[in-house]
């Protein structure tokens, strides 16, 4: 599975758009892009997941570049609810093992 | 639509005690997944499971640990003789599969080793 490169952390004001970059620059054909968050101390959640297009569901948007070599999740509005550790992983989606990095540290602010 | 359940929720054991750790995935799901996470560490993957078949076990310890996926009833996680390297929060995850691969989590059991 390809690397990914996530910043250790960001803050952001609650209310406002978080936006947070992954690089995936070694990323294969039929790799998917998936994001998944863990609030402390709890189970991984689900977010988002795409190929190539961008996609949008009740929690957020994902945005992909067109060369696919990166990516980023969009929280159009977010709460102090969204604290949390957020993982960019690169996979082919067959039901293969997921492999966590250590993700971004996001912090929602009042 | 229930969750993926898990229990228990925190399990303590004394050294050398044997760990059962159950997970029933969601309705309609037949994929199973298992993680651990060590105290200030990320989730390492350990082992994949469908229905009475281990997929992949390559995150398995080599020794004292085993699961299973019965035909019928949740998947069980087992640690034998247990040691306090063994303490840590175990996840389960299941997935639809059928070109559906998102996992979707438990909200863990908490092993401590005494």
């Amino acid at each position: 599975d390809a690397k990914t490169t996530q910043p250790p952390s960001m803050d952001c004001a609650e209310g406002r758009a978080a936006n947070l970059p992954c690089n995936h620059s070694t990323i294969s054909g039929n790799e998917y892009v998936y994001w998944y968050r863990q609030i402390h101390s709890q189970g991984p959640q689900y977010i988002i997941h795409g190929l190539k297009n961008n996609e949008t569901n009740e929690m957020a948007s994902l945005i992909i570049t067109e060369d696919r070599k990166s990516s980023t999740l969009i929280l159009p509005h977010a709460t102090l609810r969204d604290t949390a550790v957020y993982y960019c992983i690169v996979d082919t989606g067959g039901g293969n093992k997921l492999t966590f990095g250590t993700g971004t540290q996001l912090k929602v602010e009042l | 639509n229930a969750g993926v359940m898990q229990n228990p929720r925190h399990l303590v054991r004394r050294r050398g005690q044997e760990a059962r750790l159950r997970c029933s995935p969601m309705k309609g799901h037949s994929h199973v997944y298992w993680y651990r996470q060590l105290p200030e560490e990320g989730l390492k993957f350990m082992v994949y499971l469908q229905k009475e078949n281990i997929i992949d076990e390559s995150g398995m310890p080599k020794e004292r640990f085993s699961a299973e996926f019965p035909k019928e009833g949740p998947s069980i996680l087992r640690i034998q003789q247990v040691v306090r390297g063994d303490s840590a929060a175990y996840f389960c995850a299941s997935s639809p599969g059928q070109e559906r691969y998102e996992q979707y989590f438990g909200p863990g059991t908490r092993l401590t080793v005494t």
